[in-house]
């Protein structure tokens, strides 16, 4: 069975300061993607950032970064220049190639210090 | 455009009794899945429909069900509640195309409480 594991239930940082998420994964698959997805108190799961499997580049989006590890079956999310309205709680995520069902983390909840 | 529309975003049920939850897509989305969200339990995959057929399934009793319209608008019911079912019920929806990697927009959700 795929598990998804985020070992940080919390994490916080100094507003402007880079921090890093840790997600691991679980799967015999070769070919799945992976996601990143905020959720903010107002509860609406917002895409992040997405990785497919098949791609050895590392995937960003303006301030977010991840570092894909697929031998370690790992899959991080950095977040450079904390801003005040990146606290929330991110999940990880991983749907294989076969379907479109989303396995979730435990999520990682994401102070900013002003 | 319009967003994932997701009502009631709140609902107060006894326990016996059966709740129906709706989920209007994006339009143009035609797969909708749906997604129970728990302090406990995390995030659990409900099920997922396209084209008004049930696709995937996760592991959740008979007691929960769902359908989809041929508007692609998506309902789920939940009948003899539990208080366990207390929970954010989330629904997504995203354009389908093959096997290519398509981007799932989530509404707010419905947050139910059973009492």
């Amino acid at each position: 069975a795929q598990t998804v594991t985020q070992s940080q239930p919390e994490m916080s940082v100094q507003e402007a300061e880079t921090v890093t998420l840790s997600c691991t994964y679980d799967t015999s698959e070769s070919d799945y993607y992976l996601f990143w997805y905020k959720q903010p108190p107002s509860r609406q799961m917002i895409l992040v950032i997405r990785q497919e499997a098949y791609k050895q580049q590392n995937a960003t989006e303006n301030r977010f970064s991840v570092n894909f590890q697929k031998a370690a079956k790992s899959f991080s999310l950095k977040i450079s220049d904390s801003q005040l309205g990146d606290a929330a709680m991110y999940f990880c995520a991983y749907r294989p190639d076969s379907n479109y069902q989303l396995i979730w983390g435990a999520g990682t909840k994401l102070i900013i210090k002003p | 455009k319009a967003g994932v529309t997701q009502t009631p975003r709140y609902l107060i049920k006894t326990r016996g009794q059966q709740v129906t939850l709706s989920c209007s897509p994006i339009s143009g989305h035609r797969s909708v899945s749906w997604y129970q969200q728990t302090p406990g339990q995390g995030l659990q995959f409900l099920f997922e429909y396209f084209s008004e057929t049930q696709r995937n399934k996760g592991n959740f009793p008979g007691r929960f069900s769902g359908r989809q319209f041929s508007n692609s608008r998506s309902e789920m019911n939940v009948s003899t509640l539990e208080l366990g079912d207390s929970a954010l019920y989330l629904c997504a929806s995203r354009v389908v195309s093959g096997g290519r990697i398509t981007e799932a927009f989530f509404g707010q959700g419905t947050r139910l409480t059973v009492v």
